[in-house]
């Protein structure tokens, strides 16, 4: 079964200070997207990120890929209050069925 | 265009209703989603299509059937809901199946 944890669920950011969410799943994957939510909006694509050691980045976040340690990691680069916001990794995988998993979320609040 | 668009924006229905939500894209492309999302969880994924074929049913239940009249068009038809099923439905698209997705705004439906 494929099983995505995100760590933390809840970050308290400070403006200007950096931050990594993590990202964690149980088994082989095809694909490994980011998302963010805006409190009762819709999703918003971030990233995907197919290979490992894959590296994207726009503007404040980049987003990476260890498909051997199963392990994304999204950091955030000097906060500001914008980027607050719930994030979403979620994990496809086609070895058996296809199924999509997606984390618990992270709920960010950026502080001044 | 880089838009996806859904209708409605509310929907309340009763349990022996029948409804149907619509989504839209104009972007050429060829794989289109649907997710439900309950408050203050992750989405899950329902459907989807793949140049206008069902290619994932993600065991969701037959009071929901989705419908792809062509490339621009799907549709999610609702019959004989439960409560449990008010919910966010959010619709996506991609260029392939697997690319990045755009979401519409969703629809947020209330089942009494």
């Amino acid at each position: 079964e494929l099983k995505v944890e995100q760590n933390p669920l809840f970050l308290s950011m400070q403006e200007g200070k950096n931050y990594t969410i993590y990202c964690n799943y149980s088994t082989t994957s095809d694909r490994l997207y980011w998302y963010r939510q805006d409190p009762g909006k819709s999703l918003e694509s971030l990233f995907v990120l197919l290979s490992n050691g894959a590296v994207k980045q726009e503007g404040r976040l980049m987003a990476s890929l260890d498909t051997k340690a199963r392990l994304s990691t999204l950091h955030i680069t000097a906060a500001v209050h914008d980027l607050s916001a719930t994030y979403f990794c979620a994990v496809d995988t086609s070895s058996n069925d296809y199924k999509l998993s997606f984390g618990a979320g992270t709920t960010v609040t950026v502080r001044a | 265009d880089t838009e996806v668009t859904q209708t409605p924006k509310h929907l309340v229905m009763g349990m022996t209703n029948k409804k149907s939500l619509k989504c839209e894209q104009h972007m050429g492309h060829r794989a289109m989603y649907w997710y439900k999302q309950k408050a203050k969880k992750p989405p899950e994924l329902m459907f989807v299509y793949s140049y206008e074929k069902l290619s994932i049913n993600e065991s969701v239940p037959s009071r929901f059937s989705p419908e792809c009249p062509n490339s621009s068009l799907l549709n999610l038809h609702l019959h004989a809901l439960q409560p449990e099923d008010s919910a966010l439905y959010l619709c996506a698209s991609s260029l392939l199946f697997g690319d990045t997705q755009y979401f519409g705004p969703g629809t947020r439906l209330t089942v009494l």
